[in-house]
């Protein structure tokens, strides 16, 4: 089985502060999603992450695809409290459409 | 606005009884999955669809569970006899070849929250 590792796995901040959580995994992934869920909802898919090295923003989110694929980052600057939620990341299984889910990192963002 | 819907959103049940979830898959999504969440174990794929046929139900336990999909526009995850340790929540997820790519993006429905006494 091939575990995808997320830190840390909770996390309280103030409003405006920065943060980083992490994805890490043994093994190569072809490719990294994240998603984000918020309380009393399913997961929502914030971005896919494909080559080695990669770095994509979504607004206030910056998220890394580590150089040899096997790690993630998601920072977010100027955290709000509407970023409160679980963050999971996620490698595809490929052709099968199967997704491995971390544990997640739950933010907690207060005003 | 296409969404994944599921019923009920909760319920409470005693050990023993059956429980039948349900889902209803974005139209056209032609690929189904139903998860299980708990804070131990996170998200745990139990079963999925493609094209209505099972692809895949070695997360579930065969003993007391089981997934169908009626039609194109049902699926249900049945639950008997239910026991506490299935306290959970139950996402139905579902996307299709055009969505989903390479990459697999998933659509969640809100979730099923089953608590069994």
């Amino acid at each position: 089985t091939q575990l995808l590792e997320q830190s840390p796995q909770f996390l309280s901040i103030q409003e405006g502060e920065n943060l980083t959580v992490y994805c890490n995994s043994s093994s190569v992934f072809s490719s990294l999603q994240w998603y984000r869920q918020e309380p009393g909802e399913g997961p929502v898919l914030l971005v896919t992450v494909v080559t080695g090295g990669e770095v994509k923003k979504l607004k206030r989110l910056t998220f890394q695809f580590g150089d040899a694929r096997k790690d993630s980052s998601l920072h977010i600057t100027a955290a709000q409290p509407g970023d409160t939620g679980l963050y999971l990341c996620t490698r595809s299984g490929g052709s099968n459409y199967k997704l491995t889910f971390g544990k997640g990192t739950l933010l907690t963002v207060n005003p | 606005d296409a969404r994944v819907t599921q019923t009920p959103r909760h319920k409470v049940t005693e050990m023993g009884q059956e429980v039948t979830m349900r889902c209803q898959p974005i139209l056209g999504h032609n690929t189904v999955f139903w998860y299980r969440q708990t804070m131990m174990q996170g998200l745990e794929l139990l079963a999925y669809f493609r094209n209505r046929a099972p692809l895949d139900d070695s997360g579930m336990p065969k003993d007391r569970f089981s997934a169908e999909m009626p039609d194109a526009t049902l699926a249900t995850l049945k639950i008997q006899p239910s026991e506490p340790r299935d306290s959970a929540v139950y996402f139905c997820a579902s996307g299709s070849r055009l969505t989903q790519g390479p990459h697999n993006e998933q659509f969640f429905g809100p979730g099923t929250r089953l608590t069994v006494l």
